[in-house]
């Protein structure tokens, strides 16, 4: 499992978009990126997933640079519910291996 | 999709008893599931994960194990609790694209 760097926190205001970066320098070929969100007192949740250039869902977007070492995970006009943790693991599929970083904690202001 | 059941929702143990948190899954044969534990405002931990009945690894050495009696149950043990041992655990499986699915969690405070 490839490991990750992220910022420990960040703040940003309501409304904005918010972009949440990962650093994951020594990915693998055939490793994919995946991004989780969790609120207190709850396990996380899948965001989205990817593999090169851009992916989009109903909730977020990720931008992932053709070195591939790196991803930034992006929120459209964040809302107070959107205040969580934010995870980005990468690894292969079939890896059994699952461990998380520590995480970005995202504040939203109202 | 996957369904993901823990108990207890909550434990109080005091330092020295034993502990006993279950998880079972509904849904695809032979998942391969995880605990996790997070303590108070910190990440998640990776404690064990286990590709089939009986295959445990571990990842952290202390003083929990877990076992798999059957394809759908996950089970975390210990004999004598530690005040380190307090925090949140969860248990979780993958799904397709190795996506991971995690249960409510047991909050676990030793006392």
């Amino acid at each position: 499992l490839a490991k990750t760097t992220q910022p420990i926190s960040m703040d940003s205001y309501e409304g904005q978009e918010v972009n949440i970066t990962c650093s994951h320098n020594n990915i693998a070929t055939n490793d994919y990126i995946t991004w989780y969100q969790q609120f207190p007192s709850q396990g996380p949740r899948f965001i989205i997933q990817g593999y090169k250039t851009k992916v989009t869902n109903e909730v977020a977007s990720l931008f992932i640079p053709a070195d591939r070492k790196s991803s930034t995970l992006s929120l459209p006009r964040v809302s107070l519910s959107d205040t969580a943790v934010y995870y980005c693991l990468v690894g292969r599929y079939g890896n059994n291996r699952l461990a998380f970083g520590k995480g970005n904690q995202v504040v939203v202001i109202p | 999709s996957q369904t993901i059941h823990q108990w207890p929702a909550t434990l109080v143990q005091p330092v020295g008893s034993p502990l006993s948190l279950e998880c079972t899954v509904e849904g695809t044969s032979n998942p391969n599931l995880y605990w996790y534990r997070q303590a108070a405002g910190r990440g998640l931990q990776l404690l064990f994960y286990s590709v089939g009945i009986g295959q445990i690894s571990s990842e952290v050495p202390q003083n929990l194990s877990a076992s798999r009696p059957q394809d759908r149950q996950f089970i975390l043990s210990s004999k004598k609790l530690l005040l380190s041992d307090s925090g949140f655990y969860l248990c979780a499986e993958t799904g397709p694209g190795n996506t991971i699915y995690f249960g409510e969690g047991s909050w676990l405070t030793v006392v």
